[in-house]
């Protein structure tokens, strides 16, 4: 059973293309997340969700849009892509009480070209 | 002020050898501090967590020692073994803010 499943794995896309990648939990978690992690390995969070309600917004381009249409989804769906746009996206959950650890998906990898 | 620094960046050892991470913080709001392991193709997971009222937690083969008046926390893999070469991230985080700031990472490899 796969607690938090993103797809695509792989996602190969060119330049002003728009793509989604979708993301489910199944651990009846409350609080759902998108971070990217470059090629050097960096993971920044980009968004969070609490109970379908967006709490963490970072400074990421308005390309960018999540969308949280229930507690155990998380989609994120990029705009005219770019070639930095280029990284792992993994989605996460959370029980979103305090201190809960972040349960990561595979990761979805993202190649614009 | 919200940064985990992470060092080193990568790390060779021998098997059953002891590697160590270090990692450090500046915002002493930071109340959580775990640790998570990623193999390639797969996300971070969880490895070991702690708080800082505590000094030292152990689970298994892995050790966290934390040091609250340096702002300094680290891992520690004893008898480490071929199957631990991963990457590890150290993060932190602040009750109730639901983000979690991640160090930098440190590539482990462990010889056979």
């Amino acid at each position: 059973d796969t607690a938090v499943s993103q797809t695509p794995k792989y996602l190969v896309t060119q330049m002003g293309n728009d793509k989604s990648i979708k993301c489910e939990q199944n651990l009846g978690h409350d609080t759902m997340y998108w971070y990217k992690q470059d090629s050097k390995k960096f993971l920044k969070i980009m968004f969070s969700y609490n109970n379908k309600e967006l709490i963490i917004n970072e400074t990421v381009p308005n390309r960018f849009s999540p969308k949280s249409p229930d507690k155990a989804h998380l989609n994120l769906h990029i705009n005219s892509l770019e070639l930095g746009d280029s990284a792992v996206y993994f989605c996460a959950s959370s029980l979103g009480r305090v201190n809960s650890p972040l349960h990561f998906g595979n990761g979805t990898r993202l190649t614009v070209t | 002020q919200q940064q985990v620094k992470q060092s080193p960046q990568s790390l060779i050892v021998q098997k059953g050898g002891i590697p160590i991470i270090n990692c450090a913080y500046e915002n002493t709001a930071f109340d959580y501090f775990p640790w998570y392991q990623q193999f390639p193709g797969k996300g971070p997971a969880l490895l070991i967590a702690i708080r800082p009222d505590v000094s030292e937690k152990k689970e298994g083969r892995f050790t966290i020692s934390f040091n609250k008046s340096a702002k300094q926390f680290s891992l520690h893999i004893m008898d480490s073994q071929p199957g631990d070469s991963a990457t590890y991230f150290c993060a932190a985080s602040t009750s109730g803010t639901y983000k979690y700031i991640f160090g930098t990472g440190t590539r482990l490899k462990v010889l056979a």
